[in-house]
């Protein structure tokens, strides 16, 4: 998998949108992007994944840059229960393994 | 649809004791994980299995842990015997297919604490 870097942590207020960023400057052709989160005392949750194109689904939406050195995680409308720590992950090319660094701890505040 | 489900939830344990942690992923998922979480860090592969077959056990320290996945269904990770850096949450995924592209969905995992 590719060395992703993400910011240790952001802050938000409720019902405004979150941008969460991710370099990933030594992505492959083949690497997908992917998001996790975790809550506390929980496992892993899938958020999203693209390879080239903007994707968009119930939970948020992930913009990738045109040279797919980069991505953000777009939260429209955040809400106390999206605080969590959120994993950007580029790889799982072999065989769909991942690996996970440390994320962004995304606090949001009433 | 039912989500993976795994136990107990939390084990406590001395170290030298030995410990079993059962999975059953979601119905139809052909691909399971289980990863160790140590506090503070993201989640590590330790072992990932396709239907009942072993893809990478790289990671797993095979002189105390093992895994296996019988049936291609449910599977359990053993520690024997668990030493105090073993203390972690044990998490299980499962995954459609073998490929980039699927999600893996987890478990809540089990806590383990070695005393």
């Amino acid at each position: 998998d590719a060395k992703t870097t993400q910011p240790n942590s952001m802050e938000s207020n409720e019902e405004e949108p979150v941008h969460l960023p991710c370099n990933h400057s030594t992505i492959s052709g083949t690497d997908y992007i992917h998001w996790y989160r975790q809550l506390p005392s929980q496992g892993p949750e899938y958020v999203i994944h693209g390879l080239t194109s903007n994707v968009n689904n119930r939970m948020a939406s992930l913009a990738i840059a045109e040279d797919r050195k980069s991505s953000t995680l777009i939260l429209h409308r955040a809400t106390l229960r999206d605080a969590a720590v959120y994993c950007c992950i580029a790889g799982g090319t072999s065989y769909g393994k991942l690996t996970f660094g440390q994320g962004t701890i995304l606090t949001v505040h009433p | 649809e039912a989500g993976v489900a795994q136990s107990p939830r939390y084990k406590i344990i001395e170290k030298r004791q030995s410990v079993a942690f059962w999975c059953n992923p979601i119905s139809g998922h052909a691909t399971l994980y289980w990863y160790q979480q140590i506090l503070g860090q993201g989640p590590k592969l330790l072992i990932q299995f396709q239907n009942n077959g072993v893809v990478d056990d790289s990671q797993l320290p095979k002189d105390r842990f093992s895994a296996e996945r019988l049936k291609g269904v449910d599977s359990t990770l053993k520690i024997q015997p668990a030493k105090l850096e073993d203390s972690a949450v044990y998490l299980c995924a499962s995954s459609l297919a073998l490929t980039s592209n699927q999600p893996q969905h987890f478990g809540d995992g089990t806590r383990l604490s070695i005393l």
